[in-house]
């Protein structure tokens, strides 16, 4: 079945650093990704889109990348700050208006 | 501009009791999802529509129904509510024709049964 994966691993970096986290998607090949952020107690935000005939993406202190060979996206946050403290969702299209979330990874940025 | 709502924000339901989750949006959407989040899992989708007057079920739609009210509004039905469905309940709506399938998230419905 399609899957995506994400590191279950909550990720712990110091402020000013760049975090990377990594999305893995198997049984399918996704005509885009999609990269969230979520906070405690609320709805998902949307960040970024990456097409699968895009390699890079960036927006600001972000950068997207996909990789149809490994079949991986890299979510970077450069510069991190403790306001980037958050979980971030990889989401991927599996059809028409069907989507597939990843679980999330938590990012804990320490000033 | 709301963006997405939803009500209630909490709610605790005996087992076999009834009740409606409401979702609006104001930014004029065509789709609109309902998806349930379960800790340490993905959000799932259990119904979509993609636009006023149709709905699909997602990947996990046993136990629920849904209406499509209007173009705004789109409820989530739990007939007999269970145990399984304790979860935390997030209306999404979306405009497909602008590309990319952005969407946009209500705050959540933190359902427990019991």
């Amino acid at each position: 079945s399609q899957k995506i994966e994400q590191n279950s691993e909550a990720l712990n970096i110091q402020e000013g650093k760049t975090a990377t986290l990594t999305c893995n998607y198997t049984n399918y090949s996704p005509a885009y990704l999609q990269w969230y952020r979520q906070d405690p107690g609320r709805g998902p935000v949307f960040l970024l889109l990456i097409r699968e005939n895009e390699k890079e993406k960036r927006k600001e202190r972000l950068k997207v990348t996909f990789d149809t060979t490994l079949k991986q996206s890299l979510f970077h946050i450069t510069a991190s700050q403790p306001a980037d403290s958050a979980t971030y969702l990889c989401v991927s299209n599996t059809g028409g208006f069907k989507t597939i979330f990843g679980a999330g990874t938590r990012l804990f940025v320490k000033a | 501009n709301a963006g997405v709502t939803q009500t209630p924000k909490f709610q605790v339901l005996k087992t076999g009791q009834s009740m409606t989750l409401q979702c609006a949006q104001d930014m004029n959407h065509n789709s609109m999802y309902w998806y349930r989040q379960d800790p340490g899992m993905g959000l799932r989708l259990i119904y979509y529509s993609a636009s006023e007057g149709t709905t699909d079920k997602g990947e996990v739609p046993n136990g629920y129904n849904v209406s499509r009210l209007n173009k705004r509004e789109f409820s989530l039905r739990l007939e007999s509510a269970a145990p399984s469905q304790t979860s935390v309940y997030f209306c999404a709506s979306s405009e497909i024709s602008r590309g990319n399938n952005e969407q946009f998230f209500g705050p959540g419905t933190r359902l427990t049964v019991l």
